[in-house]
């Protein structure tokens, strides 16, 4: 079946640190794929999303490009602040299956 | 737009009762309501997808009888754990779905603590 790997966290930086959240994925067919954040205490925000190879999803100064040869959908921030402390998740959604598929997630926290 | 309500957000109950969680779209209607589960430091297990109007579809390993799915309207689905036990606490998340290319929305979350 469908599978999202992400890198283990946690994941400590400094304010204004570059962030790469590494995500794989292993899926028939072509799935969408997306990050979604967990702020601490609250549901699931859709991040960003990419819906074919190539396509580069972003908001909020993170970015995702959507790489079918490495089976691959990294998450990066070129400065993070304090306010991104919180645990992104990488999904998958389609390649044979109409189910949202996640990985284990990594909680990231930026010190001041 | 695109809110999805949970209620409540927190719930302790004693073991062997039974307690509901309720999901609401409040500003759009949904075709397809999911339930997730997640562990503490772990990913959502998709527990059961629940279309308005028909029985839930429930993921190999969860127990149906015990998690009962109802979507009775198009903004509303409940999930009620019955006979609850300690091992049922856990974090409980519904989503919601227009269909098509739209996205999933995410409620808050309940936390269920099993006493």
């Amino acid at each position: 079946g469908n599978s999202v790997t992400q890198m283990e966290g946690p994941v400590t930086l400094s304010e204004e640190a570059f962030l790469t959240i590494n995500c794989t994925y292993t899926a028939t067919g072509y799935p969408s794929l997306f990050w979604y954040v967990q702020y601490p205490g609250e549901g699931l925000q859709l991040l960003l999303k990419a819906t074919k190879a190539d396509d580069k999803g972003s908001n909020k100064g993170f970015e995702a490009t959507y790489r079918k040869e490495t089976t691959s959908f990294h998450l990066e921030k070129g400065s993070v602040q304090v306010s991104d402390s919180a645990v992104y998740f990488c999904a998958l959604f389609g390649g044979g299956s109409e189910k949202l598929v996640f990985g284990k997630g990594t909680k990231l926290t930026v010190n001041p | 737009g695109a809110v999805v309500s949970q209620h409540p957000s927190w719930v302790i109950c004693k073991s062997g009762t039974s307690v509901k969680i309720e999901c609401r779209s409040l500003d759009f209607q949904a075709t397809t309501m999911f339930w997730y589960r997640q562990f503490p430091k772990q990913s959502l297990m998709l527990m059961a997808t629940s279309n308005e109007g028909s029985k839930a579809t429930y993921e190999q390993g969860v127990e149906k009888d015990k998690f009962l799915i109802n979507h009775a309207s198009l903004t509303l689905s409940t999930l009620t754990v019955t006979s609850a036990h300690p091992e049922d606490s856990s974090f409980y998340i519904c989503s919601a779905w227009r269909g098509g290319g739209y996205e999933q929305y995410f409620g808050p979350g309940t936390r269920l603590t099993v006493t």
